[in-house]
């Protein structure tokens, strides 16, 4: 079947605009990741989501950051009045359940903020 | 906390030479071990894993030995090919409320010449 699908995978933005970000999981997959790939930080998790709740969401860089999952399927990484230091490639991963299971990532979406 | 330390890239090197890219880890308790990589223009896959002490994860030719005495999990391949040229990551896992959060070091961008 279908791999995580992330969109969109390019995006361009003003200082001070909203953006949101999607990740699509595979199918049947209950846990979901972000992750963020920045040149200063290297790859940070973020926050993940075990069926539609988020149990920790301390990796969250700040409060203009938050996610949703609906449906236990589509994810949805909203960040509110972006900044430079926001642009980075946002990673999605999923995987069967949570402890012991492989992380399938998809392929990021690139999010520049002029 | 976690962490994990790879070391600094890049590497160049010519088709069919041994590759080794180090990586050592600091955790408490017995983290699952990874290599992910990501080819150019693609997403990060998994390479291999090693889940408890002295397993070694292989795939594709590579392999790593999971050393507990060393905390250490180095990536090694006895004959590179060009097609082996990307960033490669070490990672851990860390158990987060029950899932798996991944903790990976800075990457290592290796180039394979012809």
């Amino acid at each position: 079947g279908a791999g995580v699908s992330q969109s969109p995978s390019n995006k361009v933005t003003e200082k001070g605009k909203d953006v949101e970000l999607r990740c699509d999981p595979i199918s049947g997959h209950t846990a979901l990741y972000w992750y963020r790939q920045s040149l200063g930080q290297g790859l940070e998790f973020l926050i993940y989501f075990q069926g539609n709740s988020a149990p920790d969401k301390s990796g969250l860089p700040s409060d203009r950051f938050s996610a949703e999952r609906t449906g236990g399927s589509v994810s949805t990484l909203t960040i509110q009045r972006t900044q430079q230091e926001d642009s980075a490639v946002y990673l999605c991963a999923s995987s069967p359940g949570t402890s012991g299971y492989t992380q399938y990532f998809g392929p990021g979406t690139r999010l520049t903020v002029l | 906390g976690n962490s994990v330390t790879q070391m600094e890239g890049p590497v160049t090197l010519s088709e069919e030479a041994f590759l080794t890219i180090n990586c050592t880890y600091t955790a408490t308790g017995y983290p699952s071990l990874f290599w992910y990589v990501q080819y150019p223009g693609e997403g990060l896959q998994l390479l291999l894993k090693a889940t408890k002490a002295d397993d070694k994860g292989s795939n594709k030719g590579f392999e790593a030995t999971y050393r507990k005495e060393t905390t250490s999990f180095h990536l090694e391949k006895g004959s590179v090919q060009v097609s082996d040229s990307a960033v490669y990551f070490c990672a851990l896992s860390e158990l987060i409320q029950g899932a798996q959060k991944l903790v990976f070091g800075q990457g290592t961008r290796l180039t394979i010449n012809p």
